[in-house]
């Protein structure tokens, strides 16, 4: 069965510094990977989606860059955190290209900006 | 643009007692329709989703949903709550655009369940 892995669970970091968070999948092969963020109170707002290795699409404007560097590794990265992205990341994945494929979220990440 | 509205932010119903949760999307034509369950500090878990055909769907833990075009609806029922349905409730759409799967989430809706 597929599974899907993130970490760190919960990571506390000051501002300006640098941000790596990791998510894998096992069990399946070429899945759509997606990084989601969640703020307090809000629903949640895809941030990247990735359909193949070195391939990513960016829905937002941010301090924040994605990479996909296997198949199944999708990596959610900063140079220098800022207070702002502070919240809850998710990540995501589905088998297919079509739209109708439901997706399958990690237990996320629940950063903290000093 | 296309966007999901769950009106109600906080609902509290007791043990037992019947729910439901709304959901309205704004989309020229028909979406495609889930909901998502997440217990705190979690990830997102699909409860069902609406593709075509029947507007009643059957969901996991004994939920169901209605699509009604007319309404731009999607609401979440459930006849008999437990204390474990206890949660946070994701309506989303995809919207049918031929493009890749983008869903795009309502704000929430946060459940307590009253013993």
């Amino acid at each position: 069965s597929q599974t899907i892995h993130q970490w760190p669970a919960t990571l506390v970091q000051p501002v300006g510094s640098p941000l790596s968070l990791e998510c894998t999948v096992e069990g399946t092969s070429n899945p759509n990977l997606y990084w989601y963020r969640q703020a307090a109170g809000r629903g949640l707002q895809l941030l990247f989606y990735s359909v193949g290795i070195g391939q990513i699409s960016s829905e937002v404007p941010q301090n924040l860059s994605a990479s996909r560097p296997q198949d199944r590794q999708f990596i959610l990265s900063s140079k220098k955190l800022l207070l702002s992205d502070s919240g809850f990341y998710l990540c995501a994945w589905s088998g297919s290209i079509q739209v109708n494929q439901p997706q399958h979220f990690g237990d996320g990440t629940r950063l903290s900006i000093l | 643009a296309q966007s999901v509205t769950q009106p109600d932010i906080h609902i509290t119903v007791s043990e037992g007692a019947s729910l439901e949760l709304r959901c309205n999307y704004s989309y020229g034509a028909t979406p495609y329709l889930f909901w998502y369950v997440q217990s705190p500090g979690q990830g997102l878990q699909l409860l069902l989703k609406y593709f075509s055909g029947d507007t009643l769907v059957q969901g996991i833990k004994g939920f169901e949903a209605e699509f009604k075009r007319s309404q731009s609806s999607f609401n979440l029922r459930k006849p008999s709550v437990h204390w474990s349905d206890a949660a946070e409730y994701f309506c989303a759409v995809v919207p049918f655009s031929g493009g890749y799967n983008k869903l795009i989430f309502g704000a929430g809706t946060r459940l307590a369940v009253h013993p």
